[in-house]
């Protein structure tokens, strides 16, 4: 079972600002990482599956980056609204890996 | 629509009754998860089926027996609820590629209470 750390744990914004938040996790025999969005109340909505040192997806005001030499992952939003408050959550998988195992989750809170 | 469905959405136990949560997806997936969600620990795993006719603990296995009936079903089932197993459960499923690449589509929840 990987060792996975988010950071932080809860933040809050005002709407308008940007973020990020963070993934670190041990970057030996690394293969994917599966970022997550989950409202309140609601089921985790997949956003991201990275698997390349140095990629970059982005869906949106959201997007993510990948560094698997040093065993980290950044997700951003830029302008955030209130629709943007959820739990982000973040699974790393090794090449051993058979189902995702979660961190806890950054918890994001956006006022307007 | 496509998807996950997760039966009851909602039930209260007692201590030592037995239950069973029933969990069908309609994406031809091969693989499907029991997840349980608890303020503070995020989703953690309880068992998962990487395909028809195989099941394996997760990270919280203790208390827990699960079943894939068929390759659109995987139930979970709890012999003696005990208080520490009130939490929200979650099914999800994947298509069959391990490591898991594709990402996992979760089910709306079954939220416990064990009185």
């Amino acid at each position: 079972i990987l060792n996975v750390e988010q950071s932080p744990q809860s933040l809050h914004v005002q709407e308008g600002d940007s973020t990020n938040f963070t993934c670190s996790f041990p970057s030996s025999n690394f293969y994917a990482l599966h970022w997550y969005r989950w409202e309140t109340a609601k089921s985790p909505e997949a956003l991201f599956v990275m698997t390349l040192n140095g990629d970059e997806k982005k869906k949106g005001r959201i997007s993510a980056t990948l560094n698997t030499k040093e065993g980290y992952s950044y997700l951003y939003i830029k302008g955030s609204q209130p629709e943007d408050s959820a739990t982000y959550l973040c699974a790393p998988i090794n090449q051993a890996g058979t189902a995702l195992i979660f961190g806890k989750g950054t918890t994001l809170s956006v006022s307007s | 629509n496509a998807g996950v469905t997760q039966t009851p959405k909602f039930q209260v136990l007692k201590t030592g009754q037995s239950m069973t949560l029933q969990c069908a997806q309609d994406m031809n997936h091969n693989s499907m998860y029991w997840y349980r969600q608890d303020p503070g620990m995020g989703l953690r795993l309880i068992y998962y089926s990487a395909s028809e006719g195989t099941t394996d603990k997760g990270e919280v296995p203790n208390g827990y027996n699960v079943s894939r009936l068929n390759k659109r079903e995987f139930s979970l089932r709890l012999e003696s609820a005990a208080p520490s197993q009130t939490s929200v459960y979650f099914c999800a499923s994947s298509e069959a590629k391990l490591p898991p690449i594709y990402g996992y589509t979760f089910g709306s929840g079954t939220r416990l209470t064990v009185v």
